[in-house]
């Protein structure tokens, strides 16, 4: 099985900063990443998809980079509804593993 | 629209089977590269994948599981089927089915049942 890791696990912010999550895999997966972000009570959303396209509708301030084996999810400028959970997910072979999460909360 | 919803029962006894049914409407199981994947998120904790049914009835497993999990499609009915065996209560999640979207992201969930494992 392909593991995923994300750090860090959780991190404060305010509204406006610019945040980061970074995501890795325990073997190449080439593009065949995914992002998501969950609501406390809620089903995930997909925000991208093959690391860096946006899934439509989702905002402009949320992207995403990377290759191989290290993948990246930027929010520009955190809005108060971005406040959430993420986590990464390869999809390159199955099991279709996903990284632990990382909680974002408000500082 | 693409919805998609989960049901089955919300208690099962330990070494019981649990069987839980994705229906959806909005896209057809059939077409080609479609997909329904089932996962799992037990409380306070992470995602977990648990298995897949493509188009030409091709199915993967987490080898994770064992071999108790069993998916199925019933496409004139638009249905995914999940069988579960050997249930324990660490298996108390929520569970979740969603479409495989184009670019292979998993575009549309349903909101979740939670299956509480307990005697």
């Amino acid at each position: 099985d392909i593991q995923m890791t994300q750090s860090p696990s959780s991190l404060s912010a305010s509204v406006g900063d610019r945040v980061t999550i970074t995501c890795r895999a325990s073997q190449t997966i080439s593009n065949y990443l995914n992002w998501y972000q969950q609501k406390p009570g809620k089903a995930p959303k997909l925000l991208i998809y093959a690391t860096s396209t946006l899934q439509t509708g989702v905002p402009s301030r949320f992207s995403g980079s990377g290759s191989r084996t290290d993948f990246t999810l930027t929010i520009s400028s955190l809005q108060p509804e971005d406040f959430a959970t993420y986590y990464c997910q390869q999809s390159f072979s199955t099991p279709f593993t996903f990284g632990p999460g990382t909680k974002v909360d408000i500082k | 629209q693409i919805a998609l919803k989960e049901s089955g029962p919300t208690l099962v006894k330990p070494t019981q089977t649990l069987t839980l049914t994705c229906t959806f409407s909005g896209f057809s199981v059939t077409t080609y590269g479609a997909g329904v994947d089932w996962i799992r998120q037990p409380p306070g904790k992470a995602l977990e994948w648990l298995a897949l049914i493509y188009w030409d009835d091709d199915k993967r497993y987490s080898p994770s599981l064992n071999n108790r999990l069993t998916i199925t499609k019933d496409a004139s009915k638009n249905q995914v089927v999940l069988t579960m065996t050997n249930m324990d209560p660490v298996d108390t999640a929520t569970y979740y089915c969603a479409r495989r979207g184009p670019g292979l992201g998993l575009d549309y969930w349903g909101p979740g049942t939670l299956v509480t494992v307990s005697s």
